[in-house]
């Protein structure tokens, strides 16, 4: 596609509920990256992917938190047992090639809410 | 680990300049970027600064100086649009310079 598409855009969730967000990277981007951002503040890094492998996962606040990307393209952020404080902006983001000056182009976000 | 400092918040009138400032801390640099985010919206790139100097885009430019660890986004003729968030990021050099790590975003507010 065009951009990287994300959904569902906008999730309400139950407190203990599982939720599963789907990122649709932008065509031929090797770089996958998923963002976490709360209200009011700069994207935080929760993890990266470069075609399937899963390079990185340093930013994982919890292990109720698992990330996948099976075949290189298409990503899912899962949250388990979801908690109040998981309320925020998840940001899907993709790049053709890895650091420097490869611009890494973001999704509109999942905005989840916990109740 | 990385730091990077931003003012939270700064207003200007339309038609104006505004110069938005960023100071990173980090163990290793591999380039700088300046993204805009409009409310709801995602993230749009800006501009890249790996070297030393000004990159001029349009009404957009941006200044980076390795040595003080510091760079400016300048946005001149001011529109009303242009009422957004502006998130300084750098390549963390901790992963191989694979992650952004972002400010906490300069949210700009532009009246007429």
């Amino acid at each position: 596609g065009a951009g990287v598409s994300q959904s569902p855009r906008y999730k309400v969730a139950k407190r203990g509920q599982d939720v599963a967000l789907r990122c649709d990277p932008i065509s031929g981007h090797v770089s996958l990256f998923w963002y976490q951002q709360a209200l009011g503040q700069g994207p935080e890094f929760l993890t990266y992917f470069q075609n399937e492998a899963q390079l990185d996962k340093s930013g994982l606040p919890s292990d109720r938190f698992f990330a996948e990307r099976p075949e290189g393209s298409v990503s899912t952020l899962k949250i388990q047992r979801t908690q109040q404080e998981d309320s925020a902006v998840y940001l899907c983001a993709s790049s053709l090639g890895q650091g420097g000056g490869n611009t890494i182009y973001f999704g509109e976000g999942s905005w989840l809410t916990v109740v | 680990g990385q730091n990077i400092d931003q003012p939270t918040e700064m207003t200007a009138t339309e038609g104006a300049i505004v110069q938005i400032n960023c100071t990173y801390q980090t163990s290793g640099f591999n380039g700088l970027f300046w993204y805009q985010q409009h409310a709801g919206e995602a993230p749009t790139f800006l501009s890249y600064n790996v070297l030393d100097g000004l990159e001029e885009k349009g009404r957009f430019s941006s200044f980076l100086s390795r040595s003080k660890g510091y760079s400016y986004l300048l946005l001149k003729e001011l529109q009303m649009k242009d009422s957004a968030s502006y998130l300084c990021a750098v390549r963390d050099p901790g992963t191989g310079f694979q992650k952004l790590v972002f400010g906490t975003g300069t949210r700009l507010l532009v009246s007429p």
